[in-house]
């Protein structure tokens, strides 16, 4: 079974450029959660879909983040404008999403530096 | 309100002697308690995880963790640590009245085993 993709792994931007990272889930998991782990910290949840809709953005930055899950499946974070508090590495998990599915399966993150 | 607690930043222990990194939580039902592992540049691994039952549950890789709910703990244990243990190990926990299934991680604990 093939697990969380993440692209880029990667990136390094300046102040104020904007920035996308893309996820693909295991296939068949309903819930995808995006979360943000700056140096030092534990993850932080950002955004949780169920499906291709919003369950949970309360952390979400909304003034310069933005997310979308279309069809269900595939997601894309976006920062714009990005500042150097957004570096940090982001997290892409999913899980199945029903009552009984207890475990969030992580991808292996992209890594942002904003100098 | 959910929150993890992990006490102790790092934890250094030689190879082949036991080792426990600790977790305290709060919650305001019922604990869903996970623990999960991060190498350098690696998503986050599930380890194991309490649902409900014997309150000793087993992991991956020999691990094993112990839920006191008197204490409201849930130590992470092994009795003869190898160097490939060397990681950031991650408690977290879901209150089981959180229907979205919402993971609060602790800060992470940096395990150092030396041969």
């Amino acid at each position: 079974e093939a697990g969380v993709a993440q692209s880029p792994r990667y990136k390094i931007i300046e102040k104020r450029q904007s920035v996308a990272f893309w996820c693909n889930p295991i296939s068949g998991h309903a819930t995808l959660y995006w979360y943000q782990q700056i140096l030092g910290q534990g993850p932080k949840l950002l955004i949780q879909f169920q499906n291709n809709g919003v369950v949970d953005d309360s952390q979400l930055p909304k003034d310069r983040f933005s997310a979308e899950r279309l069809k269900g499946v595939d997601s894309t974070l976006k920062i714009q404008p990005a500042k150097l508090e957004d570096s940090a590495v982001y997290l892409c998990a999913s899980s199945l999403g029903d009552i009984s599915s207890y475990e969030q399966y992580f991808g292996p993150g992209t890594r942002l530096t904003v100098t | 309100a959910q929150s993890v607690a992990q006490p102790e930043d790092q934890v250094n222990v030689a190879e082949g002697n036991p080792l426990t990194v600790k977790c305290t939580y709060s919650v305001s039902g019922n604990p869903y308690l996970f623990w999960y592992v991060q190498y350098p540049n690696r998503g986050l691994q599930f380890l194991l995880k309490y649902i409900t039952g014997d309150n000793l549950v087993k992991g991956s890789y020999g691990f094993e963790a112990e839920f006191n709910k008197s204490q409201t703990s849930f130590h992470l244990k092994k009795p003869s640590a190898l160097v490939s243990d060397s990681a950031l190990y991650f408690c977290a926990v879901r209150d089981t009245t959180d229907s979205w299934g919402k993971l609060q991680f602790g800060a992470g604990t940096q395990v150092v085993v030396t041969p």
